[in-house]
Formats: C-alpha cells, structure tokens, sequence
C-alpha cells in the first residue's frame, strides 16, 4: 500500500542534542500525526496537526503541518535517554475521500537512539 | 482517556488452528476500528477497516476469508485469523477512533504478538 516517505531512517544521538525528522508525501492529507512505538507495544499519539501551517508543541516536542499539506516535520529538543524507540509519521485521509475517509498512511518510520 | 484494550498480547499455536483477538475501546464509542500488521523493523500495513454493524472493508491483498472481522458493538472488534500458518506470525495492531468526532485521531492498542509454529 501507499506510504509516506519519512527521513531518516535511523539517527544516533547524544543526549542532549535536539532531533528533527520528517514526512513527505504526493498526496494531500487533511491531518498529520505523530506516534512513538516501543518495543512490543502499540504506537501512541504524540501530536496531531489539523491545519496547514500549524505549528504544536507538547512539552520538548514540537511538531508543524506543512503549508501545502503533503509533509510535516518533528522536533525534539534536548533530547533523554527515554526518547529512544520508533516515530512514525501518519497522514489521515479527508472526508472527500469517500471509503478512504479515517484511514491513516504511514512513514517508514524513525528509530532513534539515544546515548547517555 | 482513549483507551484502546487489546486482548491477548501474545500467543503461541500449532499451524492450522484459528486464533482471535480482541480489540476493545474502553472509554469511548467507536463506530471504526482498523486492524494492522506489523512485520519486524517495518511500518504499520493495514489490513482492514471494521464498521459496526456492517462490513469489514479489507485493503487490496489481504484475504477476508483468512482475516474475519466482527464488530458488533460499538465497544468491541475481533479479528480472527483462521487456519493459521507460520507465515501470518506477526504483531497485530488494532486502533480506534472516537465516534462523535470527524478530526479525532486514531488511538492504538498494545498490539499481539501471534507465533504460529
């Protein structure tokens, strides 16, 4: 199926330095969100964007819905040893989209390291 | 809030048996549920999407009559992975989302970690 193009791939950091990461894709989405995947367990929602050129912060998280809707980027500022795990972007279709309406596309993800 | 409960975790059978999992909102009503695959290193794939009442729509590749859904309240999906094989093992992954909402996002369970032997 369809995925977005998310980069990098894999980043290995120090801790303290800040972490950008970002999604790309060829279609239009009407929401942009972020999710963290631990090992093991299901992907929880670190922020949603529901408007282009929004820009969102959740705590050292910072997360913006690109102006023409087809990428978005996030940030993580000082980074901790806790941040380490898997962060996918995800693009929820709209509601013009008929059956697709709801459905979410995902990036490749980002694993992350973080050394102490 | 938005809690998504899935049941069981992890489970290991023979090839050929059937195997069922559970996803549940706990705290909210949920009209759709979707259902994903989640192979080692790799990105959520999903399978299929679970309307209450009605049914399942399956993305192009995956066999309704291997993946049945069921979603018969507004609380409760299944999927039931039938004649199972070594090659469907794989981490399983339900989500739903809020009813009353046309912009909530999609909350996710814990997954299951289905071995087939």
């Amino acid at each position: 199926g369809q995925q977005l193009n998310q980069s990098p791939q894999s980043m290995f950091i120090q801790e303290g330095e800040d972490v950008s990461m970002n999604c790309t894709s060829s279609s239009i989405f009407n929401t942009w969100l972020w999710y963290k995947q631990d090992p093991g367990e299901g992907p929880v929602l670190l922020i949603a964007l529901y408007k282009a050129g929004e820009l969102t912060s959740n705590g050292r998280l910072t997360a913006q819905f690109g102006i023409t809707r087809k990428d978005s980027f996030l940030n993580i500022s000082a980074s901790i040893p806790s941040d380490v795990g898997i962060y996918f972007c995800a693009g929820q279709a709209s509601r013009a989209g008929g059956t697709s309406y709801g459905k979410l596309t995902f990036g490749q993800g980002t694993i992350l390291t973080v050394h102490p | 809030g938005a809690v998504v409960s899935q049941h069981p975790s992890w489970v290991i059978c023979k090839s050929g048996t059937s195997v069922k999992i559970e996803c549940r909102s706990l705290d909210f009503q949920a009209t759709t549920m979707f259902w994903y695959r989640q192979f080692p290193k790799q990105s959520l794939m999903l399978m299929a999407t679970s309307n209450e009442g009605s049914k399942a729509t399956y993305e192009q590749g995956v066999e309704k009559d291997k993946f049945l859904i069921n979603h018969a309240s507004l609380t409760l999906s299944t999927l039931t992975v039938t004649s199972a094989h070594p090659e469907d093992s794989s981490f399983y992954i339900c989500s739903a989302r809020d009813f009353d909402s046309s912009n909530q996002p999609q909350h996710f369970g814990d997954g299951t970690r289905l071995s087939i032997l």
